[in-house]
């Protein structure tokens, strides 16, 4: 079956832009989890919805970033002004409430 | 705040040989217990979870976990490894009661033929 998907799959964009990160998770999942990995470092928590709203949004670094899942399925990801810190694959996971969480493969953001 | 320490960067093993990859943790309460396997420009892969039960989880690949409360760790293992068991290796924790997972570092396991 399909798992979870993340466009795109590289991200190259100046200092000072704004970018839109998409996860679309697995059929079904309630809940839907973005994460930050960057290198040499296990993945550090950012966002988790349940169904369309924002259940726990403290891992979010600033008020730079912001997450939205309007229709309790797709969910985007935004960053606004990036800076070079931003660097770093964002990883999305999806999962039942209290179950195991699913990844896709990751969007890699460079900032130049 | 719960946490997770990986101790060991990279772990090398011969084929053939038992693994073992280690992890520790501090958590209030219950700990949910995780091992995630990333394979190189692919996302993070399940492999085996504590919840409650018995100590020794058994998970996929043939890859199993003891949970040890006393020393608070959750150590992976392997009786025979395997060249294509080489990846990086993620141990995390979820708090009872809670959703989001805290991970450790990570750890490269090389497996030597």
């Amino acid at each position: 079956g399909a798992g979870v998907s993340q466009t795109p799959s590289n991200k190259v964009t100046e200092k000072g832009k704004y970018v839109e990160l998409r996860c679309d998770p697995i059929s079904g999942h309630t809940a839907l989890y973005w994460y930050r990995q960057s290198l040499g470092q296990g993945p550090e928590f950012l966002i988790y919805f349940q169904g369309t709203g924002a259940a726990d949004d403290s891992g979010l670094p600033n008020d730079r970033f912001f997450a939205v899942r309007p229709e309790g399925s797709v969910s985007t990801l935004k960053i606004q002004r990036t800076e070079r810190g931003d660097s770093a694959v964002y990883l999305c996971a999806s999962s039942f409430v209290g179950n195991e969480q699913f990844f896709g493969p990751g969007t890699r953001l460079t900032v130049l | 705040a719960q946490s997770v320490a990986q101790p060991e960067d990279q772990v090398n093993v011969a084929e053939g040989n038992p693994l073992t990859v280690k992890c520790t943790y501090s958590v209030s309460g219950n700990p949910y217990l995780f091992w995630y396997v990333q394979y190189p420009n692919r996302g993070l892969q399940f492999l085996l979870k504590y919840i409650t039960g018995d100590n020794l989880v058994k998970g996929s690949y043939g890859f199993e976990a003891e949970f040890n409360k006393s020393q608070t760790s959750f150590h992976l293992k392997k009786p025979s490894a395997l060249v294509s068991d080489s990846a990086l290796y993620f141990c995390a924790v979820v708090p009872s009661g809670y959703s989001t997972l805290t991970f450790g570092k990570g750890t490269m396991l090389l497996v030597s033929p």
